[in-house]
C-alpha cells in the first residue's frame, strides 16, 4: 500500500543532542512537507522541498535542518540549538500544484 | 502571507445533532482550501478539499463545506454526528504559488456527547 511512514513514533533524547526523524513515502509525490505541532497551536511549517536536492525554509526552521537527497525521503534533524524541542513532528507529501497533502503519523519527541 | 483563523477552540454536541465548523482565512489570491482531522496522537487525514469550481463540496465520513469568496469562509458541516467524529478538526489554506505549502488554523476539538 503506499503511503507515508515516519519513525520512529516516540524518541527520546537528551537535552544538548541532535536527533534525526524520518520520514519516507512511496507515493511518488514530487513535494515533501515537516510540520510541528504544538497543543493550541496547530501546525507549523518547518521546511518543505517541491524537488530532490532542492528545500525551502518554512516559518519555524531555526534549530531545524533537513537534506532531500532522495525523492522518497526527507529526512529532519533537530539540532541542539532548537531551543524547545518537545514536540509532534508530521511530515507529509504531495504531488505539488492544486493537490492535495498527505500525511504521515507523526513522531513525538521528548526531550528531557 | 495566508493565515486561518478557526474561531472555536472546543465545540461539545450531542451525537445525532447537526455540527458546523467556523474557519476564516486570508489570503490574496484564489485558495485553495482542505478541512482535515486528527484522532489522538495520529497523522491528519484528508477530509475535502476545494481547490475551484462547485463552492460546494462534499467529503469523506458524511462531511461537507462551502467556499463563501465574499465572507473568506470555508465552514465544515455534518448533517448528524457519531461518537466516531469525536476528533480534532484542522483547516488549512494552501499556497499555489509558494510550493502549495499549507497554512494551519489553530484547530477545533469536536467533543460528541452520548
Amino acid at each position: 500500500d503506499g503511503g507515508i511512514t515516519q519513525s520512529p513514533k516516540y524518541l527520546f533524547r537528551k537535552e544538548g543532542q541532535n536527533v534525526t526523524l524520518s520520514c519516507e513515502q512511496n507515493l511518488n509525490h514530487d513535494a515533501m512537507y515537516w510540520y510541528r505541532q504544538d497543543p493550541g497551536q496547530g501546525l507549523r511549517l518547518i521546511y518543505y522541498s517541491q524537488i530532490v536536492n532542492d528545500f525551502q525554509k518554512g516559518d519555524i526552521a531555526e534549530g531545524y535542518s533537513v537534506s532531500r537527497e532522495k525523492k522518497e525521503s526527507f529526512p529532519l534533524t533537530v539540532t541542539s540549538a532548537q531551543k524547545n524541542p518537545t514536540a509532534f513532528y508530521l511530515c507529509a507529501s504531495s504531488m505539488g500544484g492544486a493537490t492535495a497533502a498527505f500525511f504521515g503519523q507523526g513522531t513525538r519527541l521528548t526531550v528531557v | 502571507a495566508q493565515s486561518v483563523t478557526q474561531p472555536d477552540i472546543h465545540i461539545t454536541v450531542s451525537e445525532g445533532a447537526s455540527l458546523e465548523l467556523r474557519c476564516n482565512y486570508s489570503y490574496g489570491a484564489t485558495p485553495y482550501l482542505f478541512w482535515y482531522v486528527q484522532s489522538p496522537g495520529q497523522g491528519l487525514q484528508l477530509l475535502l478539499k476545494y481547490f475551484s469550481g462547485d463552492t460546494l463540496v462534499q467529503g469523506i465520513k458524511g462531511f461537507e463545506a462551502e467556499f463563501k469568496r465574499s465572507q473568506s469562509s470555508f465552514n465544515l458541516r455534518k448533517p448528524s454526528v457519531h461518537w466516531s467524529d469525536a476528533a480534532e478538526y484542522f483547516c488549512a489554506v494552501g499556497a499555489p504559488a509558494a510550493g502549495n505549502k499549507l497554512t494551519f488554523g489553530g484547530g477545533t476539538r469536536v467533543l460528541v456527547k452520548p
